[in-house]
């Protein structure tokens, strides 16, 4: 799976806008874009995917760069809840391997 | 909403002893992955699982460790030996058909290993 870049920490007050970008300049024509989240002292979780076009679910949007080389998570209102490491990840199609690779992701905090 | 369940949640043990990580997956799911996440640290991949056999590892997954699926129901994570640095979270994560266009993981709370 090819690499993504994130930054380390993201700060943001409760019920406001957050987009968290994440960079895949290498990103494969076959690559999908996930993201998931570790909410503190859980496991990943989750958020959503896309492969080029603009994606929505009640958790999230998912903005994806033309060129697919960046993309940015966006949450439309932060609550406290949604403090957590949120983790941008690539995932091939089927027959490669199956499994997430996780880096650091970005440490969102969220200021009431 | 099914989930992935994980026993025991906090497990002590000194080092040396053989443990058991139990997780069950949710049920008509194919595919199954054990990932570890020492404190601080990355989540890191250790094994996936289809068909009863093993179909991946990462080279932290050496001899000391082995997967089982024993009863159509568990995955279970077996540490021989344990040493100090497998003191970490492990999560057991199970999905259905391992196709990124629809499918997702679903992850356990995990179970924090300490060796002392």
């Amino acid at each position: 799976d090819a690499k993504t870049t994130q930054p380390n920490s993201m700060e943001s007050n409760e019920e406001e806008p957050v987009h968290l970008p994440c960079n895949h300049s290498t990103i494969s024509g076959t690559d999908y874009i996930h993201w998931y989240r570790q909410l503190p002292s859980q496991g990943p979780e989750y958020v959503i995917h896309g492969l080029t076009s603009n994606v929505n679910n009640r958790m999230a949007s998912l903005a994806i760069a033309e060129d697919r080389k960046s993309s940015t998570l966006i949450l439309h209102r932060a609550t406290l809840r949604d403090a957590a490491v949120y983790y941008c990840i690539l995932r091939d199609v089927p027959g490669s391997q199956g499994n997430l690779i996780f880096g650091k992701g970005t440490k969102l905090s969220v200021k009431p | 909403e099914p989930e992935v369940t994980q026993t025991p949640s906090h497990q002590v043990t000194q080092m040396g002893q053989e443990v058991i990580l139990r997780c069950v997956p949710i049920s008509n799911h194919l595919y199954f992955y054990w990932y570890r996440q020492i404190l601080g640290q990355k989540v890191e991949f250790l094994v996936s699982f289809y068909n009863n056999e093993i179909s991946e590892k990462s080279e932290i997954f050496d001899d000391q460790f082995s997967v089982e699926r024993p009863d159509g129901s568990n995955f279970t994570l077996k540490i021989r030996s344990t040493k100090l640095e497998d003191s970490a979270m492990y999560f057991c994560a199970s999905e259905k058909y391992r196709d990124p266009r629809t499918d997702t993981q679903y992850f356990g709370p995990g179970t924090r290993l300490t060796v002392l």
